[in-house]
């Protein structure tokens, strides 16, 4: 067990739904990571915050979007789903956001766009 | 820039023979290095990094790694594998410093472990 909190496991939903992932990180770690992994693009970095602030961005969609809460769990919304949106969304969490840290990973959720 | 370049999508080998799982990686600053485990409906778990210092890392479950500037390689090794081995292994890079911190990924080795 990482320490780190993934919500719901799987999500089955429609095409031009939205979602709403959750993550709590570790206790202590103040840096949330959010991936998505397809078989066919591997695992994507999406997008980072750091206490609050967006750190980082990666391949992340316009339709997606995240934000990190003073209590410093995360959620990242999915908007106007498509197929292709189908994948496992990993969160991560580390204590600060150097290149040494180490990240631990969620369970992750998956979901299933239909 | 970086990159990682896992050789093999699937690796087979029989319990108690040697794993051998290929990363070669390309990157403009001196990196730092991980392999991690992703078990059946699990995330990712570290199994062990180099950042400075000795080449050869040694790692959690018996495995290791050394990391050859040379060859721009970090291929992970354990002398004998288990059952319980069988996992998808990722190989990932990172900057040590003035470039991107947030690790490239690999797509990934599935280590298939027959008895």
């Amino acid at each position: 067990d990482s320490g780190v909190t993934q919500t719901p496991k799987h999500l089955i939903t429609a095409t031009g739904q939205r979602v709403t992932l959750r993550c709590s990180p570790r206790s202590g770690d103040l840096s949330v990571y959010w991936y998505q992994q397809s078989l066919d693009q591997g695992l994507q970095f999406l997008i980072q915050y750091y206490n609050g602030e967006e750190r980082a961005k990666g391949n992340i969609l316009e339709r997606f979007s995240a934000q990190q809460f003073p209590d410093l769990h995360s959620e990242l919304n999915l908007s106007s789903l498509e197929l292709g949106d189908s994948a496992l969304y990993f969160c991560a969490s580390s204590v600060q956001t150097g290149t040494s840290d180490e990240q631990f990973f969620g369970p992750g959720t998956r979901l299933t766009v239909l | 820039a970086q990159s990682v370049t896992q050789l093999g999508s699937h690796v087979s080998v029989s319990e108690g023979a040697l794993v051998l799982l290929r990363c070669n990686y390309s990157s403009s600053v001196p990196p730092y290095l991980f392999w991690y485990v992703q078990y059946p409906n699990q995330g990712l778990q570290l199994l062990l990094k180099y950042t400075t210092g000795a080449t050869l890392v040694k790692g959690i479950n018996g495995f290791e790694a050394e990391f050859k500037k040379s060859e721009t390689s970090f291929h992970l090794t354990k002398p004998s594998a288990h059952m319980s081995d069988a996992a998808e292994y990722f190989c990932a890079v990172r900057a040590a410093s003035g470039g991107s911190y947030i690790p490239t990924f690999g797509r990934g080795t599935s280590l298939i472990v027959h008895p």
